[in-house]
């Protein structure tokens, strides 16, 4: 079964402060994964790839195989950083089901002043 | 704006009655993958069309059917329709039709009364 599952519905934190976003997955080989976020009004937008490694408006996630987990995490929180998270993922190229991504209940972070 | 657009951007309607829905791609993308998000069930896959042609189903209703023209616009046709089917709709498009960054549209939030 392909899941991915979000623990936390809420998470608030303070400026400043360390903020991660928890991501655990079910699936029975390697799928690409992803982090999506929705600010206030605004439409779902990636935020990054596990594929790309790359580190977005100070965000990055670790993927652990072992724990099938795709944590998001940012060392210092800004205000600008609340938004809805969802994490996803997608059956890897040329698997059954690979066109579409499979998502998180997502998570509504808050950043305190 | 060559973004991913979706028409219109709210629908109120009655049960019974059927809408449509308008999606159209960004530019030079040729997938089209149609999404629902409820609160009770979040982000769900509904189908994908890639150039025209259906290329995976998701949990989409034998009421919903969509398809995609040939200048790539995608729409999303939903009759007979109940309360529980009120939900937002989201829109995606991509260049490939798999492994590759999807792409999001606004939305159509759609209220059945």
């Amino acid at each position: 079964a392909q899941r991915v599952t979000q623990p936390e519905k809420l998470l608030s934190v303070f400026k400043g402060a360390p903020v991660e976003l928890k991501c655990n997955y079910s699936y029975s080989g390697s799928p690409e994964l992803f982090w999506y976020v929705q600010y206030s009004r605004q439409r779902l937008q990636l935020l990054l790839r596990h594929i790309s490694r790359e580190s977005i408006k100070g965000f990055t996630a670790d993927l652990n195989k072992g724990e099938t987990s795709f944590h998001l995490k940012k060392p210092f929180a800004q205000e600008e950083d609340s938004a809805m998270y969802y994490c996803a993922l997608s059956p890897p190229w040329g698997a059954q089901g690979a066109q579409k991504l499979v998502f998180g209940q997502g998570t509504r972070l808050t950043i305190n002043p | 704006d060559s973004g991913v657009t979706q028409t219109p951007k709210h629908l109120i309607t009655a049960t019974g009655q059927r809408v449509t829905l308008r999606c159209s791609p960004r530019s030079g993308d040729l997938s089209v993958y149609w999404y629902q998000q409820s609160l009770d069930q979040g982000l769900q896959f509904l189908i994908h069309y890639y150039n025209g042609e259906e290329r995976a189903k998701g949990n989409i209703l034998e009421r919903f059917s969509a398809q995609q023209f040939p200048d790539l616009h995608s729409e999303l046709n939903l009759s007979s329709l109940e309360l529980g089917d009120s939900a937002l709709y989201f829109c995606a498009s991509s260049f490939a039709p798999w492994g590759e960054t999807q792409y999001f549209g606004p939305g159509t939030r759609l209220l059945v009364l």
